[in-house]
């Protein structure tokens, strides 16, 4: 159980157009989602906290304008990344809370890889 | 700043060595303290995780031992195999507050 999925796996998009990623929870409703962001070789850097229903908490540094968060259901959310430039090339992961279980712990997705050319 | 200091940053040991990757935090509101690893190109997964009122917790190879005073907590994989070589990342959190330490990068030789 606790299953959480992210399309696509991989994107590679021009420079100056809109992508959009999905992470879903598959077996489990999600009370809170969380969008990362990862460069090679380092750390997951936290861009914005999600509740289903409300608008996402970014954190300091990320602009909201160019990473647009929507979560629209208990089981669903969406990054899309717009207006790509290339320094926007990374890997992107989702994570998820079960709503039922209530707690701390999140569940990752197997991650986005966005290439901008 | 960062919340969690992870440490050592690459480590290789032995086949059937003892791994020890360490973490440090300082705020004590943190009440929830996992270990994540992740293989290139995927998402973490979940190891192991403990409470600051448990001590050490074992599961399979992989414990958690936990110093409330020091505020520190550290991973230790017994029998390490080729098959753990991975990126291993500590993490600290608190209600919506989740902070990953910077990851080790773990080689098992064979």
């Amino acid at each position: 159980g606790a299953v959480v999925s992210q399309h696509p796996s991989r994107v590679i998009c021009k420079s100056g157009t809109s992508v959009k990623i999905e992470c879903r929870s598959l077996d489990f409703q999600a009370t809170t989602m969380f969008w990362y962001r990862q460069f090679p070789k380092q750390s997951l850097m936290l861009m914005a906290t999600s509740n289903e229903g409300s608008k996402a908490t970014y954190e300091q540094g990320v602009e909201k304008d160019k990473f647009l968060i929507n979560h629209a259901s208990l089981t669903l959310s969406t990054l899309t990344v717009t207006s790509a430039h290339p320094e926007d090339s990374s890997f992107y992961i989702c994570s998820a809370r079960d709503k039922t279980s209530g707690g701390p712990w999140q569940y990752f997705g197997p991650g986005t890889r966005l290439t901008v050319t | 700043q960062q919340q969690v200091k992870q440490s050592p940053q690459s480590l290789i040991v032995q086949k059937g060595g003892i791994p020890i990757i360490n973490c440090a935090y300082e705020n004590t509101a943190f009440d929830y303290f996992p270990w994540y690893q992740q293989f290139p190109g995927k998402g973490p997964a979940l190891l192991i995780a403990i409470r600051p009122d448990v001590s050490e917790k074992k599961e399979g190879r992989f414990t958690i031992s936990f110093n409330k005073s020091a505020k520190q907590f550290s991973l230790h994989i017994m029998d390490s195999q080729p098959g753990d070589s991975a990126t291993y990342f500590c993490a600290a959190s608190t209600g919506n507050q989740f902070y990953f330490g910077t990851g080790t990068s773990l080689t098992v030789i064979p």
